[in-house]
C-alpha cells in the first residue's frame, strides 16, 4: 500500500534553514510528482512547490521563490524541502503530497505533517 | 495567478440536512478543481477530482458539480462524521486553495 512518511518536528531560531524530508513506498517514486503544502496554526492551505519525480524538474509561487528548494533521491524513494531564512510566520505544519500521474492533477496521498515551528 | 473564492467561510447545519459550499476561481480553470475533507489535527482527505469524479471509498453523499469557473461541493443527508473543514483547489496553473470553509453542527 502506499505510504507517505515526513520527518519529525523541528523547532528553529529565526534566519536559520530547516530541511524536511518525505518517505515513500509502495509504488514507484519517479511515477509521480511530489508537492509541498503548509498550514499555519487556525489556517488554511498553502501550496509551496511541486518537483517531477522522473526529472526533478520543479514549480514554486512566487512567494517562495529564491527560499525554498525541492529536491529528490530517487534511489531512496524520498523527497525533500529546505526553506530558508526561517521567520516566526514560517511556523506551520509542512505535508508533502503525492500527486496522480495524469490531470486533472488532485492529491491523493499525504504525508502525516510536520510541525516547524520558528521563534527565538 | 488563479484565485480561488470559496463561500461560506463558515457553516452550521444538522444531521440529515443537504448543504453546498461555493467555489469561484478567477479566470477559467476547466475541470481541474478538487475537494478535499480536512478533520482537526488530521492531513486533509481527497473528496473528489476534476470537478465532479468521486475518490474511491468517499460515500455517494457528496457531489460535486461545475458551471464556468462556480465550482460547488453538496454534501446531502449530513452525518456526524462529516462536520469537518472543506477546501477546494485547482491545479489548472499552480495548485492553490480556497480558503476552506468550516461545517459545524447546529
Amino acid at each position: 500500500q502506499v505510504q507517505v512518511v515526513q520527518s519529525g518536528a523541528e523547532g528553529k531560531k529565526p534566519g536559520a534553514s530547516v530541511k524536511v524530508s518525505c518517505k515513500t513506498s509502495g509504488y514507484t517514486f519517479n511515477t509521480y510528482g511530489i508537492n509541498w503544502l503548509r498550514q499555519a496554526p487556525g489556517q488554511g492551505l498553502e501550496w509551496m512547490g511541486w518537483i517531477s519525480t522522473d526529472r526533478a524538474d520543479t514549480e514554486y509561487p512566487q512567494k517562495f521563490q529564491g527560499r525554498i528548494t525541492l529536491t529528490i533521491d530517487t534511489s531512496a524513494s524520498t523527497a525533500y524541502m529546505e526553506l530558508r531564512n526561517l521567520r516566526s510566520d514560517d511556523t506551520a505544519v509542512y505535508y508533502c503530497v503525492r500527486e496522480s500521474r495524469t490531470s486533472p492533477f488532485y492529491f491523493d496521498y499525504w504525508g502525516q505533517g510536520t510541525l516547524v515551528t520558528v521563534s527565538s | 495567478d488563479i484565485q480561488m473564492t470559496q463561500s461560506p467561510s463558515s457553516l452550521s447545519a444538522s444531521v440529515g440536512d443537504r448543504v453546498i459550499i461555493t467555489c469561484r476561481a478567477s479566470q477559467s480553470i476547466s475541470n481541474f478543481l478538487n475537494w478535499y475533507q480536512q478533520k482537526p489535527g488530521a492531513a486533509p482527505k481527497l473528496l473528489i477530482y476534476g470537478a465532479s469524479t468521486l475518490q474511491s471509498g468517499v460515500p455517494s453523499r457528496f457531489t460535486g458539480s461545475a458551471s464556468g469557473t462556480v465550482f460547488t461541493l453538496s454534501i446531502s443527508n449530513l452525518q456526524p462524521e462529516d462536520f469537518a473543514t472543506y477546501y477546494c483547489q485547482q491545479s489548472y496553473s499552480g495548485r492553490n486553495f480556497g480558503q476552506g470553509t468550516k461545517l459545524e453542527i447546529k
